[in-house]
């Protein structure tokens, strides 16, 4: 497709099931990011694949959450032991190339809304 | 590591005035991004800034960047409801990941 495509839109689950995010990124873009956004709040990095070197884990806030990114391609997002403050919608973001150059610029999907009940 | 601070975050302004938004960051940044939210949905890029000096507009936002002050703004001209929108200013450093500040929200009354 011509965007960044991520499913599902909507996802309503238990307190303490297990969920998975998708993310399309743009076809040949090299960078992928996931971000968590909270009702009224700013962006909260997450997770972030760049090529083929070692993604930058430095944002997920603890170990019941991963990533992955298969083929340089599609990338999931696992929750593990889903909780209430998990609830939020969770952007991924594609660009061409690392951010700081040329087409460094991030192109959004339109996020996965995830309520924890 | 990289820090991005805006202000002011929330805004509440008259159609037809003028104002600013504000984009600070820590350390050196390569370049900068200014992204428009609207709410329930997701960011549209607006503006991307690539050198000291840099200004660009689009209709009635001007973005500027100050690498020396470390320093962006986005100033709006005779604001129209339109406009009402979370506006978000990113810095990066090299290849590292991209930094967004905390997001102004801005309403524009008739």
């Amino acid at each position: 497709g011509a965007g960044v495509s991520q499913s599902p839109s909507n996802k309503v689950t238990e307190k303490g099931k297990d969920v998975e995010l998708r993310c399309d990124p743009i076809s040949g873009h090299t960078a992928l990011y996931w971000y968590r956004q909270s009702l009224g709040q700013g962006l909260e990095f997450l997770i972030y694949f760049q090529g083929n070197s070692a993604p930058d884990k430095s944002g997920l806030p603890s170990d019941r959450f991963s990533a992955e990114r298969t083929g340089g391609s599609v990338s999931t997002l696992t929750i593990q032991r889903t909780q209430q403050e998990d609830s939020a919608v969770y952007l991924c973001a594609s660009s061409l190339r690392q951010p700081g150059g040329p087409g460094g610029e991030l192109f959004f999907g339109e996020g996965s809304r995830l309520t924890v009940l | 590591e990289l820090k991005v601070e805006q202000n002011p975050l929330f805004l509440s302004m008259q159609e037809g005035k003028n104002y600013t938004i504000y984009c600070n960051y820590s350390t050196t940044s390569d370049r900068l991004y200014w992204y428009r939210q609207d709410p329930g949905k997701s960011l549209e890029s607006l503006f991307v800034l690539l050198s000291n000096g840099a200004v660009k507009q689009e209709g009635r936002l001007m973005a500027s960047l100050d690498t020396k002050a470390r320093l962006s703004t986005l100033h709006i001209t005779a604001a129209v409801h339109d406009l009402s929108a979370t506006y978000f200013c990113a810095g990066s450093q090299g290849a590292q990941k991209l930094v967004f500040g905390q997001g102004t929200r801005l309403t524009i009354n008739p």
